[in-house]
């Protein structure tokens, strides 16, 4: 079956600028949840969304914003690039709500320039 | 908050040695996940822990959950340069929030 699937895999932006990320889950999973990796912070979880709802959120600015549609696709939003948004960006996704474990995708590599 | 606290963060291990890297949380957790990523790559899912003192095996890794849930760890034996990534334990909480810890890169040497 497909896996989780993430686009763009590479994104160049200006500072100031809004991006939005795409996510699209394993057939029949339901979590979706998305993750900031750099280098100096690891995995830095950003938000978490079942069922269209947005279950946890992490300690992110609201710059960063989130949604999940009622085919389990999210999107997650970034507004007024900073040059500390360059990062890249997982999603994951679970069967129900990730105590099972999460199948990530390859990521969304974002550079703010 | 929860936190998951990873250590080491680096292991230079030469091949056909053993390692472990030792993961705590400072909270009770409903079950605790491993993860492993490649160079270049992402996340895999290793494996779950969920009971108290529970013990899995993979091969030539050994996954261990604390008896009071707050601790785990990653023993591989007979490293190989496969084994060559960075290895994250991430804690699953009442809330279904999953938090990583900072992770433990593996280095071997042939």
């Amino acid at each position: 079956k497909a896996g989780v699937t993430q686009t763009p895999r590479y994104l160049i932006k200006t500072r100031g600028q809004q991006v939005t990320l795409s996510c699209s889950p394993i057939s029949g999973h339901r979590s979706v949840s998305w993750y900031q990796q750099t280098p100096g912070q690891g995995l830095q979880f950003l938000f978490e969304y079942f069922s269209e709802t947005q279950r946890n959120k992490g300690n992110f600015p609201g710059r960063f914003s989130g949604r999940q549609f009622s085919n389990s696709r999210s999107e997650m939003n970034v507004s007024t690039l900073e040059l500390g948004d360059s990062a890249l960006y997982l999603c994951a996704s679970s069967l129900v709500q990730g105590d099972t474990g999460y199948t990530f995708g390859s990521g969304t590599r974002l550079t703010v320039v | 908050g929860q936190q998951v606290m990873q250590i080491p963060q680096y292991q230079h291990v030469q091949e056909g040695e053993d390692f472990t890297t030792y993961c705590n949380s400072s909270t009770t957790l409903s079950n605790i996940q491993w993860y492993k990523q490649r160079p270049g790559g992402h996340p895999v899912f290793l494996i779950q822990l969920v009971k108290s003192g529970e013990v899995k095996k993979q091969k030539r890794l050994t996954f261990q959950f604390g008896e009071a849930k707050k601790n785990s760890s990653l023993h591989i034996t007979a490293t190989q340069t496969t084994d060559v990534g960075t290895y994250f334990c991430a804690g699953f909480s009442n809330d279904y929030k999953l938090s990583f810890g900072a992770g433990t890169t593996v280095t071997v040497r042939a």
